[in-house]
């Protein structure tokens, strides 16, 4: 089957670093997203990853390893709004998403 | 504004009613997404539809059917509401001849089937 591994919740410090880390096992794989969701809105598009290495965007930056079905999103400066669910999703052979639960983010000043 | 809208914003609906969550978008892209969203589970795909004029089912269909007559359009309807159904329902779109084939989620319909 098909599966998407990321921890349920994560806590960090207003101003520190915090990577969520995503694992995947799919048929086949046409790229890893990151998405951010604050409560009760949608998820929005943060970050695409095709070949392995690192992408960075600003205060954000995703890392992908194909060979060992990984990826991280690593954010910086962290600020109060960071506090969100961050989604991990592949896409298949078939160019269909699937998505992690999710990590819930919590940040403290 | 481009993007995405879904209507409504919340429902509340009993048991056995049918229901259509509307959901319009003015990107022109090819493809649209539906999909529910549940406490502690990911996203899953009710139905896609890839073009205007085809429909595909995704991991959750049972209950559920769409139409695509045109392309900024794709309606979900639930023919017989089950409390089962209740959850927030995300349309989202993408272009699929765009490289990353990026999807772009609207704000979401609440369900609550009593």
């Amino acid at each position: 089957g098909q599966n998407i591994d990321q921890p349920t919740e994560m806590t960090a410090t207003e101003g520190a670093i915090v990577q969520i880390n995503c694992t995947y096992q799919t048929s086949g794989f046409n790229g890893l997203f990151w998405y951010q969701q604050h409560a009760g809105e949608a998820p929005t598009f943060l970050s695409y990853n095709v070949l392995d290495g690192l992408e960075e965007k600003g205060r954000f930056s995703s890392f992908l390893s194909r060979s060992k079905g990984y990826s991280y999103l690593l954010l910086k400066e962290l600020q109060m709004k960071d506090s969100a669910s961050y989604l991990c999703a592949v896409m298949d052979s078939n160019y269909q998403l699937i998505w992690g639960a999710g990590t819930k983010l919590i940040i403290k000043p | 504004i481009a993007g995405i809208t879904q209507a409504p914003t919340s429902q509340i609906l009993a048991a056995g009613r049918r229901m259509t969550l509307r959901c319009t978008q003015d990107m022109r892209h090819n493809a649209m997404y539906w999909y529910r969203q549940d406490l502690g589970l990911g996203l899953r795909l009710i139905h896609y539809s890839n073009t205007a004029g085809t429909t595909g089912k995704g991991e959750v269909p049972d209950g559920y059917s769409v139409s695509r007559a045109n392309t900024d359009d794709f309606p979900l309807t639930l023919a017989s509401a089950v409390p089962s159904q209740t959850s927030v329902y995300f349309c989202a779109s993408s272009d699929s001849r765009e490289p990353t084939d990026t999807q772009y989620f609207g704000p979401g319909t609440r369900l609550t089937v009593l």
